[in-house]
């Protein structure tokens, strides 16, 4: 069965901090990995996609990795911002547009 | 662009009811997804269309859900009957292949 699992379930930390979101993936035929930022009463927002071939990838402060031998992802995010307060969903595709949600990690950051 | 329009942003309605939500994509994008989100299940994809057909909707719940999309510019969504746990968010996204762009969903309650 496809199962896309986050870690942590929520995060706090202060403001200017690093930290590191995690996902695990038993997704088979796989297609990509993308990472979502997902403001409180809003839609998600792409931050990433990730292909096979690819392992890092970053758009501003945010850094995902990916290592398909061991089916794990990571989201880096630099130098927090209150801003960056939010739910992350990791999303993985498989062949044919399957595809399957982690539920997501929720982060705060405090000042 | 107006980005991704969905109406209403909010719904409350009585159990037995129909509920129709509709959506207008981003001018261009040929895919259109329908999601829904809750506490309980987190994102799920129910269904998506191509061009205006629909291409997979083996995510839809049961019978009790249709979705539609009569052109490029105009999908709905209907549950009839609709029940309380039902109740979500409801997101429309559209997109060019795997970029999705989420409208800022229907906050649906059944009581």
């Amino acid at each position: 069965k496809n199962q896309v699992e986050q870690s942590p379930q929520s995060l706090i930390i202060l403001e200017g901090k690093n930290c590191t979101l995690q996902c695990n993936y038993t997704v088979s035929p796989f297609s990509n990995l993308r990472w979502y930022k997902q403001d409180t009463g809003r839609g998600p927002v792409s931050l990433t996609i990730m292909t096979f071939s690819e392992n890092t990838k970053s758009n501003g402060r945010y850094t995902a990795t990916l290592d398909a031998d061991t089916k794990q992802s990571s989201l880096h995010i630099t130098a927090s911002q209150l801003s960056d307060s939010a739910s992350y969903i990791c999303v993985v595709a498989s062949s044919g547009d399957k595809l399957t949600f982690g539920t997501g990690t929720r982060l705060a950051v405090r000042p | 662009d107006a980005g991704v329009i969905q109406s209403p942003r909010h719904e409350v309605t009585e159990m037995g009811q129909e509920v129709t939500l509709r959506c207008k994509p981003i001018s261009g994008h040929d895919y259109l997804f329908w999601y829904r989100q809750t506490m309980m299940r987190g994102l799920e994809l129910l269904i998506y269309f191509n061009n205006n057909v629909p291409i997979d909707d083996s995510g839809m719940p049961e019978d009790r859900f249709s979705a539609k999309m009569p052109n490029a510019s105009f999908s709905t969504l209907k549950i009839q009957p609709s029940e309380p746990r039902d109740s979500a968010v409801y997101f429309c996204a559209s997109g060019l292949q795997e970029t999705q762009y989420f409208g800022p969903g229907t906050r649906l309650l059944v009581l």
